[in-house]
């Protein structure tokens, strides 16, 4: 069965700096998004995004947050300058249409 | 705002018993509900979906669901539980093209 792939599975970086979260969504699949879930609480929307732009976008997805589909496989997730407050598991996800939505295993992100 | 509760945290259960997880939604003249399962390192499997029709829907591993529009509910159960339906389980409502969901509740079986 295809699935959504993320990587990598773990991320450690220093507050301050960039970090990208790669992301395969499903071949066939049109729409892409990416959720967070800070550890202990629940899993909260980021953003969508559609034909190469964002659909819908929640209020946590500031400036400090871009989304990008470089080529026709990948889907990332760029954050700019990242805070301790970033540390959580990010999740990509992808449907043919509007939901479901299948998602990856996600990508640990802990900011130090 | 669309919410979602999920008003139980934790439930354990007997293995082979039956097991129901409560959800009750906010908003939606005709809501779009699902139940994801999370096992521990991995990602949000689907178990099941209503959009619309028939109010029991069934899933994946022998979970069902009913929706029950005059109390806003979604609620998960199965009748016979295994060991390996141990996991968190997340009830979640479409809002636009987003998901929003409940908090979760987290499922131990108990021998």
């Amino acid at each position: 069965e295809p699935e959504v792939t993320q990587t990598p599975s773990h991320q450690v970086t220093q507050m301050g700096q960039e970090v990208i979260l790669r992301c395969v969504p499903i071949s066939n699949h049109l729409y892409f998004y990416w959720y967070r879930q800070i550890l202990g609480q629940k899993v909260e929307f980021l953003v969508s995004f559609y034909n190469n732009e964002i659909s819908e976008k929640s209020e946590i997805f500031d400036d400090q947050f871009s989304v990008e589909r470089p080529d026709g496989s990948n889907f990332t997730l760029k954050i700019r300058s990242t805070k301790l407050e970033d540390s959580a598991m990010y999740f990509c996800a992808s449907s043919e249409s509007t939901p479901p939505l299948h998602f990856g295993n996600g990508t640990r992100l802990t900011v130090t | 705002a669309q919410s979602v509760t999920q008003p139980d945290i934790h439930i354990t259960v007997s293995e082979g018993a039956s097991l129901e997880l409560r959800c009750n939604y906010s908003y939606g003249a005709t809501p779009y509900l699902f139940w994801y399962v999370q096992s521990p390192g991995q990602g949000l499997q689907l178990l099941l979906k209503y959009f619309s029709g028939d109010t029991l829907v069934q899933g994946i591993k022998g979970f069902e669901a009913e929706f029950k529009r005059s109390q806003s509910s979604f609620n998960l159960r199965k009748p016979s539980v295994h060991w390996s339906d141990a996991a968190e389980y997340f009830c979640a409502n479409q809002a636009g093209t987003a998901l929003i969901f409940g908090k979760g509740t987290t499922l131990s079986v108990s021998s």
